[in-house]
C-alpha cells in the first residue's frame, strides 16, 4: 500500500533562518506531488506541484521554492524565512493518470516563523 | 480560479442536516470534497465526476450540477464526528492540479 511521509510535524524558526521540509512517497511510482499551505484558520494556498522528477510548476511567487531530486521526494526550501511564511504545510500525492485522481496528503509540517 | 464554498461556518445540533455548496466561475469537469479535522491532514471523501452525479457514503452525499457549474454536500442527520472544515476542489484545465475553495467550517454540538 501506498503512504506518505512528511517531516519534520512542528519547527519554529527565526526569521531569516533557512528552510527544508521534505516529502517521500512509497508504494507507487511516478506521482503527481504538491505542496499546499493553509494560514490558520484559512484555506488550502497550492503553492508548487511537479508531474515529474525536475519538473516544477509554481503557482504562487514568493520566496519559496521546491525540488524534485527522486521520484517521490519532494523539498521545499526557503534561503530567508519570513513571518508571513508561518503556516501549516501539506505535501500531498496522486495517480499520474488524469484530472480526477484524488489526493493523499501528509500529515502536515506547522512551521512557525519568530 | 478558486472555487467559492458557502456558507463559510455553520453550527448544528446533532442530529441536524445541512448542504454546503461550491460553486465555480469556469466549467467545471469533476469535483472533489475533502474534510479536515482540526490540526489534522484534509481526508479524502468523494469526487463527482459526470455533470448530475450524485455520491454518498453513510449520511453525506454530494451532487454536482455540471450545467450549473456547482456541486452540494449534504450531511444528513449530523454526529459529532462529521465536525471540522469541508474543502471542494476543481481540477484546473489542462493541468495536473487542485485547486480548493476556502472552506466551510462545520461545527456539531450535542
Amino acid at each position: 500500500s501506498q503512504t506518505i511521509h512528511q517531516w519534520p510535524a512542528t519547527l519554529v524558526q527565526p526569521v531569516g533562518s533557512p528552510l527544508s521540509l521534505e516529502c517521500t512517497v512509497e508504494g507507487t511510482s511516478n506521482p503527481n506531488l504538491y505542496w499546499y499551505r493553509q494560514a490558520a484558520g484559512r484555506g488550502l494556498q497550492l503553492l508548487f506541484y511537479s508531474v515529474g522528477i525536475g519538473q516544477i510548476s509554481s503557482e504562487v511567487p514568493q520566496n519559496l521554492s521546491a525540488s524534485r531530486p527522486q521520484d517521490r521526494q519532494f523539498i521545499l526550501s526557503s534561503k530567508k524565512l519570513l513571518l508571513s511564511d508561518s503556516g501549516f504545510y501539506l505535501c500531498a500525492w496522486s495517480e499520474d493518470r488524469d484530472r480526477n485522481e484524488k489526493l493523499f496528503f501528509g500529515s502536515g509540517t506547522q512551521l512557525s516563523v519568530l | 480560479q478558486q472555487p467559492v464554498q458557502s456558507p463559510q461556518a455553520v453550527i448544528l445540533r446533532e442530529g441536524e442536516d445541512a448542504v454546503i455548496n461550491c460553486s465555480s466561475s469556469k466549467a467545471l469537469y469533476s469535483v472533489h470534497w475533502y474534510r479536515q479535522k482540526h490540526g489534522e491532514a484534509p481526508v479524502f471523501l468523494m469526487i463527482l465526476l459526470k455533470g448530475g452525479e450524485q455520491k454518498g457514503h453513510e449520511k453525506i452525499s454530494a451532487s454536482f450540477n455540471e450545467k450549473k457549474q456547482q456541486s452540494s454536500l449534504y450531511l444528513t442527520a449530523s454526529q459529532l464526528s462529521y465536525s471540522g472544515t469541508y474543502f471542494c476542489g476543481t481540477p484546473d484545465q489542462g493541468a495536473q492540479k487542485l485547486v480548493f475553495g476556502q472552506g466551510t467550517r462545520l461545527t456539531i454540538n450535542p
